[in-house]
């Protein structure tokens, strides 16, 4: 699986959107890019994940460039509960199985009121 | 709909003792993986169960090892425990299939060895 770059930390204002990058300039046709968050000592929670196009859910939204080389998780309106660490994991088509998640560092999202 | 669950929250083990975490499955998941994550890290995967069969592994010693049970449900087992196990252990259930899977995470299971 392609690896992938983040930066270590960023600082969000409550109420404002939270934009956070990924750079994963090794991904190949097929692999996906999935984000996760993690709050303090509970288990990852699944945000979004895509291919190429752009994706939005109930949570945020995912913007890959056209190149597939860095993507962007978009947080609309942060709030206080959105501080956690992001983690941005690029994976492989699944084999019979599935394909494990390889986390990196991930990015610690500070929002403050 | 119920989520993934694991058992028991908190553990504490001396050095050399086994220990047994277990994890049930959100409903109509097929595939359970196991990661370990020390503090201040990113987890690590250990290993997938997939129709009760190991399916990939991660760099764990085999003192590692895991069960998965007709309902898809899981155990980790970890033999004679060092000091480096202590860890939170996660179980992540998806349903297998073409394509790709989203994996779903539990709250996680805080080991601590003594």
């Amino acid at each position: 699986d392609a690896k992938t770059t983040q930066p270590p930390s960023m600082d969000c204002a409550e109420g404002r959107a939270a934009n956070l990058p990924c750079n994963h300039s090794t991904i190949s046709g097929n692999e996906y890019v999935y984000w996760y968050r993690q709050i303090h000592s509970q288990g990852p929670q699944y945000i979004i994940h895509g291919l190429k196009n752009n994706e939005t859910n109930e949570m945020a939204s995912l913007i890959i460039t056209e190149d597939r080389k860095s993507s962007t998780l978009i947080l609309p309106h942060a709030t206080l509960r959105d501080t956690a660490v992001y983690y941005c994991i690029v994976r492989g088509l699944m084999n019979q199985a599935g394909t494990a998640l390889i986390f990196g560092k991930g990015t610690t999202l500070s929002v403050s009121s | 709909e119920t989520g993934v669950t694991q058992s028991p929250t908190h553990l504490i083990k001396t050095r050399g003792q086994q220990v047994t975490l277990r994890c049930s499955s959100q409903s109509g998941h097929n595939t359970v993986s196991w990661y370990q994550q020390a503090l201040g890290q990113g987890p690590q995967f250990i290993f997938q169960y997939y129709r009760e069969e190991e399916n990939g592994r991660g760099n764990f010693p085999p003192r590692f090892s895991g069960l998965q049970f007709p309902n898809y449900s899981s155990e980790l087992n970890v033999n004679a425990l060092e000091l480096d196990d202590s860890a939170l252990y996660l179980c992540a259930s998806s349903l297998s299939g073409p394509g790709t899977d989203t994996q779903y995470f539990g709250p996680g299971t805080r080991l601590t060895v003594l």
